[in-house]
């Protein structure tokens, strides 16, 4: 019952360094989403995927890359990060059949870029 | 931007009392979710209502939906310890190729005391 697997959970950043956040899914889910999670701020869509192959911007997407080659991984890159960018992140899929589905969250991973 | 606004932004009472918690937003949605984070962790979808629904229930949870005031409430009847936690609105404003774009309020923090 893995649902949605991020990783890695924690890491430190130096700036301008980069990094590629894994998240994975095992519920054949056509619908994957990353977040961040400021504090006061609630949680903030950066890109989402519709389908394997596909990607698009969310509402803070400056600084971040997404890759969606398999229809389980979903992959959020920091080129070269910046300080801001400390937050925790959060994968989330969901279902495409009709009507309308909950989200399946993984646990984050919190980042800190120094 | 951010679509829903909670209130109380913080919550404390004795355990067997009830918990409310409103949520209010600003454009029409299609439909609007609660989700409930521990401490640490990743967001758990609790329940969802649609945009034509009123109210649901799902165990000790009772959801409100009033479209022509933008707002919803969370009822948690005969609280327990393990009901401390976060608890977030998220609303779908629309739905884009068939994925949900959750937009998150800044949540509610309930501290449920023994």
């Amino acid at each position: 019952n893995a649902g949605v697997t991020q990783t890695p959970k924690f890491r430190v950043l130096k700036t301008g360094q980069s990094m590629t956040l894994l998240c994975a899914q095992d519920m054949n889910h056509e619908y994957m989403y990353w977040y961040r999670q400021d504090p006061g701020m609630g949680l903030r869509l950066i890109h989402y995927s519709v389908g394997e192959g596909t990607t698009a911007k969310g509402e803070v997407p400056d600084g971040y890359n997404v890759s969606r080659l398999k229809k389980q991984n979903f992959l959020l890159g920091l080129e070269s990060a910046a300080p801001s960018q400390t937050s925790v992140y959060f994968c989330a899929s969901s279902y495409s059949g009709r009507g309308s589905y909950g989200y399946t969250f993984g646990s984050g991973t919190r980042l800190t870029v120094v | 931007s951010q679509q829903g606004e909670e209130d109380p932004q913080a919550l404390s009472i004795q355990e067997g009392e009830n918990a409310t918690m409103n949520c209010s937003y600003k454009t029409s949605i299609n439909n609007l979710q609660w989700y409930r984070q521990n401490s640490g962790r990743g967001l758990v979808h609790l329940i969802l209502i649609r945009s034509n629904e009123r109210e649901k229930h799902s165990g000790r949870l009772r959801v409100t939906l009033d479209t022509s005031k933008k707002s919803s409430s969370l009822l948690i009847t005969a609280s327990r310890a393990a009901d401390t936690a976060s608890y977030f609105c998220a609303t779908v404003p629309d739905i884009i190729q068939g994925a949900q774009k959750l937009v998150f309020g800044q949540g509610t923090r309930l501290t449920i005391n023994p």
